[in-house]
This record gives structure tokens, sequence and C-alpha cells, in this order.
């Protein structure tokens, strides 16, 4: 099956700093790939929708310029959280599309910030 | 506005019980109803569903679609401990790529 791989699994960091989380599709070609954030004991919301080469799209109440995203090729997309706050906490996972196929989901990032 | 909820929010079973867990949806451009099953990393994938009336099976598990009624349910039966974990359902829309997801139904499976 196709295998979606995301690092850092873990990051903790101090309040104001910036973190990149990479997500990578290791053994196909993903043309869109979507960020999700999920908090304690709730659902996976959508923050963004990514395609290769194109700015991403964002859900209603996700900063862009906070949540930066790049997909710079068919196979790694970032997601850049921005002078992060501990309100920035939560678990962050990407899945990944092709062509005519479903998403397959990453094993996902949980962030800490202190 | 699309919505997908599930039922029921929680739920607390002895092994070799059977359950049943729902999904109605609400979502214009469907494509696809999807069910997950998440421990405590990333959902893993269980079915896809796109034709009502079809069953789809892998071992204790099954699952079948409505899409008149507009609902789907995941079955379970001869529960294992193993198999307590939230359980998410999601439809994904067919203009947009994008996945609705539920609230999950968390299954806790006791000895």
């Amino acid at each position: 099956g196709a295998v979606v791989s995301q690092h850092p699994s873990w990051v903790i960091c101090k309040s104001g700093t910036s973190v990149k989380i990479e997500c990578r599709s290791l053994d196909f070609q993903a043309t869109t790939m979507f960020w999700y954030r999920q908090f304690p004991k709730q659902s996976l919301m959508l923050m963004a929708t990514s395609n290769e080469g194109s700015k991403a799209t964002y859900e209603q109440g996700v900063e862009k310029d906070k949540f930066l995203i790049n997909h710079a090729s068919l196979t790694l997309s970032t997601l850049t959280v921005t002078s992060a706050h501990p309100e920035d906490s939560s678990f962050y996972i990407c899945s990944a599309k092709g062509i005519k196929e479903t998403q397959y989901f990453g094993p996902g990032t949980r962030l800490l910030v202190l | 506005e699309d919505k997908v909820v599930q039922s029921p929010l929680s739920l607390v079973v002895h092994e070799g019980d059977t359950v049943t867990l729902n999904c109605s949806y609400e979502v214009t451009n469907f494509r696809s109803l999807l069910w997950y099953k998440q421990e405590k990393k990333a959902p893993t994938f269980l079915f896809m569903l796109t034709s009502s009336g079809i069953e789809k099976k892998s071992g204790r598990l099954s699952s079948i679609l409505d899409k008149k009624e507009l609902f789907s349910i995941l079955n379970i039966t001869a529960t294992q401990t193993g198999d307590s974990a939230v359980y998410l359902c999601a439809v994904e829309a067919s203009n947009t790529d994008k996945l609705i997801f539920g609230t999950g139904t968390r299954l806790q499976v006791f000895p």
C-alpha cells in the first residue's frame, strides 16, 4: 500500500519559535496533499489543501501567514508553524493523494509549545 | 453546510460482543464514504464505500452504505481488546477531494 511519512514525530519548542513539519509520499506521486490538525478527543479538522506547484487553499479560520505550506514537489509538502504559541500545541497530520487514489495518512506530528 | 455525524460518541463492551457504529451525512457532491481506525497515531484506512447495498468485509469488520438514507454502519463481531480505538467516518466530496470527518466513536473493549 501507499506510504506517507512525516518528520518529526514529536517536537517540543519554546513559544515564539517556528517549527517545520515535513510530509513525504514514499512510493507514489501525490498530486494533492492535505494538512489536518487534531486536538485531544476531537476529530480531524482540515487546515489546508495543497497542490504541487501552486498556492495552498486554506480552510476558513486558518491563518495562512501563521501556517505556511509549501508543496515543492510531487512527493514533499511542508507545514511551517510560525511564531508558535501554546495554543498551537496539537497533533498535526498530513495526507497525500495521487490521481484516482484515496487519501493516505502520515503518522502525525505531535507539537508541544511551551 | 456539509456535515458528518457519528453515533454513539462512546461505547464500552466486553470481549466477544458485537458492535455497530453509525455514520450519517449531509454532503453535497458525495463521492465516497470512508472508515478509519485511530489508535494513538494517525488514522488507518479500513473501508471505502461508494455504492449502496454492497457490503465490504475484512475479517471481523464489515461495512455497508445506504446512499438513499445517507448513512453507513460499521460492524465489528467478536470484539477483542485490540479493537479498542476511535473509529472515524469521513465523506469525500467529488468537487474538492476534501474529507469531511465525523467526531468519531470511541470504542473500549474490556476482557
